[in-house]
């Protein structure tokens, strides 16, 4: 199994301001996912971050609106940048287990003000 | 794009009937996962099914996934107020177990004592 410790757990932000989402995970792996989520809905993924390469960004997200480090095999950030109220949402980051299982952070609760 | 269709998006029951949650799609997926969620947390792995016509139960869980592996449902038998929560089915693409995975829209269960 995987623990994932990501951080902060909720922020109020003022709108125009950036946050970085923190993701720490208790074992190396090679590709961590950053899913958004609005409460009570399904999971969105923002981009997969693999360690030494430019992160790889689905459709409708770029990177100088979610900018993504992976300096290492346990470690990422994911920035949300010039934040509107449209950005409050909940960000969660994930890595592949065994057997194909996902782990989840708890997740970052954000609210853009 | 693939795309998982669950339904019904909210169910609201009493303690001890019975609930059907289905998920479909037009893609074939390698695997199907299902997944549950509860409020400030990250979703939890209930089961994976990776068998076209594969069936698995987990107490009072029963997953099924379709002959084509293009759908699948999750049943509940006498559901609990323990139930209570998001679920959520995800697939992975391909003929690889590890890589991005596709979620359906979530299913909010409350199951009312």
């Amino acid at each position: 199994s995987a623990v994932i410790s990501q951080k902060p757990s909720r922020d109020i932000c003022q709108r125009g301001t950036s946050l970085t989402i923190q993701c720490q995970v208790d074992s190396q792996v090679t590709m961590m996912f950053w899913y958004r989520q609005q409460p009570g809905q399904s999971l969105t993924l923002i981009a997969t971050a693999n360690q030494g390469s430019e992160a790889t960004y689905e459709s409708g997200f770029v990177i100088d609106k979610f900018p993504i480090s992976r300096p290492n095999l346990t470690f990422s950030t994911l920035t949300v940048s010039n934040m509107s109220p449209e950005d409050s949402s909940i960000y969660l980051c994930s890595v592949d287990g065994q057997g194909a299982r996902a782990f989840f952070g708890q997740g970052t609760r954000l609210t853009v003000v | 794009t693939q795309l998982l269709e669950q339904s019904p998006q909210f169910l609201s029951i009493q303690e001890g009937e019975n609930l059907t949650v289905y998920c479909n799609s037009s893609s074939v997926f390698s695997s199907l996962q299902w997944y549950r969620q509860e409020p400030g947390e990250g979703p939890v792995l209930l089961v994976t099914v990776v068998t076209g016509g594969e069936v698995k139960k987990l107490k009072r869980l029963t997953f099924q996934f379709g002959d084509a592996r293009k759908d699948s449902s999750l049943h509940i038998t006498a559901a609990q107020p323990g139930d209570t929560g998001l679920y959520l089915c995800a697939g992975r693409a391909g003929g690889t177990s590890y890589g991005k995975l596709t979620f359906g829209q979530g299913t909010i269960l409350t199951v009312h004592p």
